[in-house]
């Protein structure tokens, strides 16, 4: 299997502009988190899917983030309008099962002019 | 509130020697703890796992503890070599929940 991927990996665009970031877990595995990660925040929980449902969507920061899971196998994490304060690498990781490893992708690293 | 600490300052250690990184939680009842290692540029690969019943779990060079009374998990890597230079995280499942809460992470750096 190829892993968990991850795409754009780089994404620079202006303020106010849509953001889209795609993710492909591992075939097989029910469960999907989407991650973000700042130096100074460290790796913070999005919102995470189980067989496609989302099941918590706390760790969303506000309106302006969405996210999606059509089918098992693809995921997006969609921010309009992006701000400078969205810059961070988002992550996307999958599980199978309720508990064990997650599997993460490279990541796709957003900067927000 | 919950709380996920780990030594934000870098651990430098010379090669061959044990490197020991700490990882304290509160307010938490952990079903169980992992730890990932985290490379520049990279996703976090995730290493060990320890359940809340297992005191202590090891896998070649690594070792990982669980004390649930100190709350607190220990993770060693014995006979270090420059290529374990990563960032490692801690992360717990609190009971009753399906998503890992992560640590900050610590870095180890090992000099040749």
């Amino acid at each position: 299997d190829a892993g968990v991927i991850q795409s754009p990996r780089h994404e620079v665009t202006e303020m106010g502009q849509e953001v889209t970031l795609r993710c492909k877990p591992i075939s097989g595995h029910d469960y999907l988190f989407w991650y973000r990660q700042t130096m100074m925040r460290g790796l913070e929980l999005l919102i995470y899917f189980n067989n496609n449902v989302p099941i918590d969507d706390s760790g969303m920061p506000e309106d302006r983030f969405s996210a999606k899971m059509p089918n098992a196998s693809f995921s997006t994490l969609k921010i309009q309008p992006s701000e400078p304060r969205d810059s961070a690498v988002y992550f996307c990781a999958s599980r199978a099962g309720a508990t064990g490893e997650l599997f993460f992708g490279e990541g796709s690293r957003l900067t927000v002019l | 509130s919950q709380k996920i600490e780990q030594n934000s300052e870098a651990l430098n250690i010379q090669e061959g020697k044990t490197a020991t990184l700490t990882c304290n939680y509160t307010n938490y009842s952990p079903a169980y703890l992992q730890w990932y290692r985290q490379d520049p540029g990279r996703g976090p690969v995730f290493l060990l796992l320890i359940r809340e019943n297992e005191k202590e779990k090891r896998k070649e060079r690594l070792k990982v503890t669980f004390d649930t009374t100190l709350k607190q998990s220990l993770f060693h890597i014995t006979a270090s070599q420059p290529a374990d230079s990563a960032t490692y995280l801690c992360a717990l499942r609190d009971t009753g929940r399906r998503a890992l809460t992560f640590g900050s992470g610590t870095r180890l750096q090992v000099q040749p």
